[in-house]
């Protein structure tokens, strides 16, 4: 998992302002992953995206964006339109050779709206 | 979709003692289960994981153990740490799917 990095550590935003959060991997892996982690609370699938140029939504993808142009790179856009964003946003991936292939995490971004 | 639900949200255990922590999903098509080991403020980390085909594994102090009839999976930590203080989660991948569902988590708390 040493090789998925997120940026920043720390974000701060203030309401009604779109923010994006890093997630790059040279894992050569396929499909990436954006969870949600609230406190004392599991992890909810975001987005995920199988290969370049394609991504699904998970099951809270309302008030969020993403992009895969690049196989290494996944970012998340959380909107305005997102109304808690509050939270703890963790990163995956792992190859697409089966479902039996471990997801890799990265450090994640603490977002926090002002 | 796939529903997993996870039992207990948390759980104390004096040093030395067993820790069970239990998982049911809901999707006869999912085929392997990652347990991952979340200290606070860190990313998960895999502990521990079993496919359909096998019934138990084991890696040291740790096992797992799939019960693909009842649909449900268990991890046991034997001679507990202080160290072993984590959140766990359990997760399910159904097979052609690259979708992962999470269990809500145990906080594990180790006495000494």
């Amino acid at each position: 998992d040493g090789g998925i990095t997120q940026s920043p550590k720390y974000l701060f935003r203030k309401e009604g302002q779109n923010v994006t959060l890093s997630c790059e991997q040279n894992l050569n892996h396929d499909a990436m992953y954006w969870y949600r982690q609230d406190p004392g609370q599991g992890l909810r699938l975001i987005y995920y995206s199988q290969i370049v140029n394609d991504f699904q939504k998970g099951d809270i993808a309302e008030g969020y964006s993403v992009s895969r142009e690049k196989k290494e790179s996944f970012p998340l856009t959380v909107t305005s339109a997102q109304k808690n964003p509050t939270a703890f946003y963790l990163c995956a991936s792992k190859t697409s050779g089966g479902a039996g292939d471990t997801q890799y995490f990265g450090p994640g971004t603490r977002l926090t709206v002002l | 979709g796939e529903n997993v639900e996870q039992h207990p949200s948390t759980l104390s255990v004096q040093e030395g003692d067993s820790a069970v922590i239990k998982c049911t999903y809901s999707d006869s098509a999912s085929n392997y289960f990652p347990w991952y080991k979340q200290e606070l403020g860190k990313r998960p980390q895999l502990i521990i994981d079993i496919r359909s085909n096998v019934g138990e594994k084991k890696d040291q102090r740790i096992a797992v153990t799939l019960n693909k009839t009842a649909k449900h999976f268990s991890l046991h930590i034997t001679e507990t740490q202080p160290e072993d203080s984590a959140v766990y989660f359990c997760a399910a991948t159904s097979g052609g799917y690259q979708k992962v569902t999470f269990g809500t988590g145990t906080k594990l708390q180790v006495i000494p």
